[in-house]
């Protein structure tokens, strides 16, 4: 069974601060890696896609992967309350099937 | 912007009904996807379509779940009958066929069954 495993939170960081969402997968073959946020009753919005290992950043997100550790991050730099969301680890493994998510975690951000 | 859409948006349903959800993805996306989110979890995969084909409903519950695509753009999943452990919101999403992998969701639809 591939799974995704994620830390449930709530993470709580206080407005201005740095967030840091993990996440590990357990198939060595995923290829392709992405971070969804969720606020609550609404559905899931891509925010970050990351292929190779290294870091990805855009704005105040960055995306880090470390294949060898099976191991993918998302840091949230100045964190605002509107920044308070669910987000979802997901990673797709050989090409054309379908993302694996996991639970998500839950930031807050206290303003 | 393109989207996907579905409808309805909420439905509320008695157990034993049967109920419908319907999906048109992004325009020129060949591959479509029902997922279902139980509140508290992240979404897990009913149906995978490219085009009309179904590539994987290994997680489908076929006994009372069915899903088609007939002409290979807009998608209805159904649920016959219901129950109540079926409330969840049932999500559908779509990604460009040899374009990257990234599935784009649409808003979704509550479904309670009571």
């Amino acid at each position: 069974q591939k799974e995704v495993e994620q830390n449930s939170g709530p993470l709580s960081v206080p407005e201005g601060a740095i967030a840091s969402l993990n996440c590990t997968y357990s198939d060595r073959g995923s290829q392709s890696f992405f971070w969804y946020r969720q606020y609550s009753g609404k559905s899931p919005e891509l925010i970050m896609s990351i292929y190779s290992n290294g870091d990805k950043e855009d704005g105040r997100f960055t995306a880090q992967l470390n294949k060898a550790s099976q191991y993918v991050s998302l840091l949230i730099r100045d964190s605002q309350p509107s920044d308070s969301a669910t987000y979802l680890c997901a990673v797709n493994g050989k090409a054309g099937t379908a993302l694996i998510f996991g639970k998500g975690t839950t930031l807050s951000v206290s303003s | 912007e393109a989207e996907v859409a579905q409808s309805p948006r909420y439905k509320i349903t008695e157990k034993s009904q049967a109920v419908a959800f319907w999906c048109d993805p992004i325009s020129g996306h060949a591959t479509l996807y029902w997922y279902r989110q139980i509140l508290g979890q992240g979404p897990e995969l009913l149906v995978q379509f490219q085009d009309e084909s179904v590539v994987d409903d290994s997680q489908l519950p076929k006994d009372r779940f069915s899903a088609e695509r007939l002409k290979g753009v807009d998608s209805t999943l159904k649920i016959q009958p219901a129950e109540l452990g079926d409330s969840a919101m049932y999500l559908c999403a779509s990604s460009s066929h040899g374009g990257g992998p990234e599935a784009f969701f649409g808003q979704g639809t509550r479904l309670t069954v009571v």
